[in-house]
């Protein structure tokens, strides 16, 4: 069974704009860390924000924010005022001490992003 | 400049001649982790290691090895490539994956192709 769930390979967004990006996750330990990638068209991998599952707030990283659900096992990633350099691939992540390993983390398949100018 | 390290950027080789991509990062982390990337099927844990002498699988691990003799180098060795590993490769090292916050700095990715 899929423990990270992207449902939306691609998007397309207008230039200062905000986009949500979905993602939904599955674990039944109650102790997880969710995290966000971004995978410009160059290839490198860059670190967004992350959300401890037990953290009171929804988390922030400039023009990013975490919409955390834990309920709903939603941890959407908003983009605030988009701009032509946030194109690219996005990608959720979980660290999910359930899954066998407690250092294991899964990623999603992935939503690619583009801003229209 | 802390990074982590990869080698070589892209390699072609044949079918069961053994390779090493080899991994190395600068920044005292203890946890490091290999990954492959697929059109369509995100990224996908090979190996990972918590500390030095200390490694586990992840979800795709056959086929390959790993080994942790020093905190910082972790390589990847193939002992007999097949196509189906031809993929794209990150190495990505964390302080640690346990405590809050800290997300993986990754490599620049080996692109191996396997004939």
């Amino acid at each position: 069974a899929q423990k990270i769930t992207q449902t939306q390979p691609g998007m397309f967004v207008q230039e200062k704009e905000a986009v949500t990006l979905d993602c939904t996750y599955d674990t039944s330990d109650p102790s997880y860390g969710l995290f966000w990638y971004k995978q410009p068209s160059s290839g490198e991998m860059i670190f967004l924000i992350y959300q401890g599952s037990y953290d009171q707030q929804n988390a922030t990283e400039g023009r990013y924010s975490l919409n955390f659900q834990k309920a709903r096992k939603s941890a959407n990633l908003v983009i605030s005022a988009s701009q032509l350099g946030d194109s690219a691939m996005y990608f959720c992540a979980m660290r999910d001490p359930a899954s066998g390993g407690y250092q294991k983390v899964t990623f999603g398949t992935g939503t690619k992003l583009q801003v229209i100018p | 400049e802390a990074q982590v390290t990869q080698n070589p950027r892209y390699l072609i080789t044949v079918t069961g001649k053994k390779l090493t991509v080899t991994c190395s990062q600068n920044m005292n982390h203890e946890y490091m982790s290999w990954y492959r990337q697929d059109p369509g099927l995100g990224l996908r844990q090979i190996y990972y290691s918590m500390n030095v002498e200390v490694t586990d699988k992840g979800d795709v691990p056959e086929g390959y090895k790993v080994s942790r003799k020093e905190k910082r180098n972790f390589p990847l060795i193939l002992e007999s490539p097949s196509p189906n590993q031809t993929s794209l490769y990150f190495c990505a090292s964390s302080l640690s994956i346990s405590r809050q916050g800290y997300g993986y700095t990754f490599g620049s990715g080996t692109r191996l192709t396997v004939v």
